[in-house]
């Protein structure tokens, strides 16, 4: 089952915070954060695992609340290069852990920044 | 250190025909997963391969098959074409140790006409 995200679409103005957030019914192993522009591939943002580790390579926050298998994407001081499509993707929890590269991802949020 | 290539870019094929795309993954990494894209269904996973076997499989009929080499490239088969094959096919790139990073290659676009 598609993790549901939210909001669908954000707007802001450069230098402004926005949160986007990713739920799931089924019990997480890792979320994945991705950023997509148009007509180019999804770029890696973040990953979040059970326990709270986090490997990220840019300036963006996240974080992964197990209980409620709830991850939010923290994006501040947003800067027109932060525009395009947000996705997370979900690990189901398995036995032995990982579920062996099988991203479920939402349907996406649509960013856009304007100077 | 050299990204994730797919090859073709572009491809136009007939209802009926068959097609075949290439992913080369990142150096040392041996675990290669397949996604298809479109604006109606997002991205959704069709398989994952780590060492030549495939480990995980999702829900697309079974026209829809792929393999890894010994070198770690990996290919994505689709026979018997259809209308609704038409998508942006992705393949992602990590080590496969783990839930790790994945990283995206530019894809193949494929139009069935």
């Amino acid at each position: 089952q598609q993790p549901v995200q939210s909001p669908q679409a954000v707007i802001l103005r450069e230098g402004e915070d926005a949160v986007i957030n990713c739920s799931s019914s089924k019990a997480l192993y890792s979320v994945h954060w991705y950023r997509q522009k148009h007509g180019e591939a999804p770029v890696f943002l973040m990953i979040l695992l059970k326990g709270g580790e986090q490997k990220g390579h840019e300036k963006i926050s996240a974080s992964f609340n197990e209980k409620k298998q709830q991850s939010s994407l923290y994006l501040t001081a947003s800067q027109l290069s932060y525009s395009g499509t947000y996705f997370c993707g979900t690990e189901k929890r398995v036995s032995g852990g990982t579920s062996y590269g099988k991203l479920t991802f939402g349907q996406g949020t649509i960013l856009t920044v304007h100077p | 250190k050299a990204g994730v290539t797919q090859t073709p870019r572009y491809l136009i094929k007939t209802r009926g025909q068959q097609v075949t795309l290439s992913c080369s993954p990142i150096s040392g990494h041996r675990s290669v997963s397949w996604y298809q894209q479109t604006p109606g269904q997002g991205l959704q996973f069709l398989f994952e391969y780590f060492s030549e076997t495939q480990r995980n499989k999702g829900n697309f009929p079974g026209r829809f098959s792929g393999r890894q080499f010994s070198n770690s490239r990996s290919e994505m088969n689709v026979s018997t074409l259809e209308l609704g094959d038409s998508a942006l096919y992705l393949c992602a790139s990590s080590s496969g140790q783990g839930a790790t990073e994945a990283f995206f290659g530019q894809g193949t676009r494929l139009t069935v006409v």
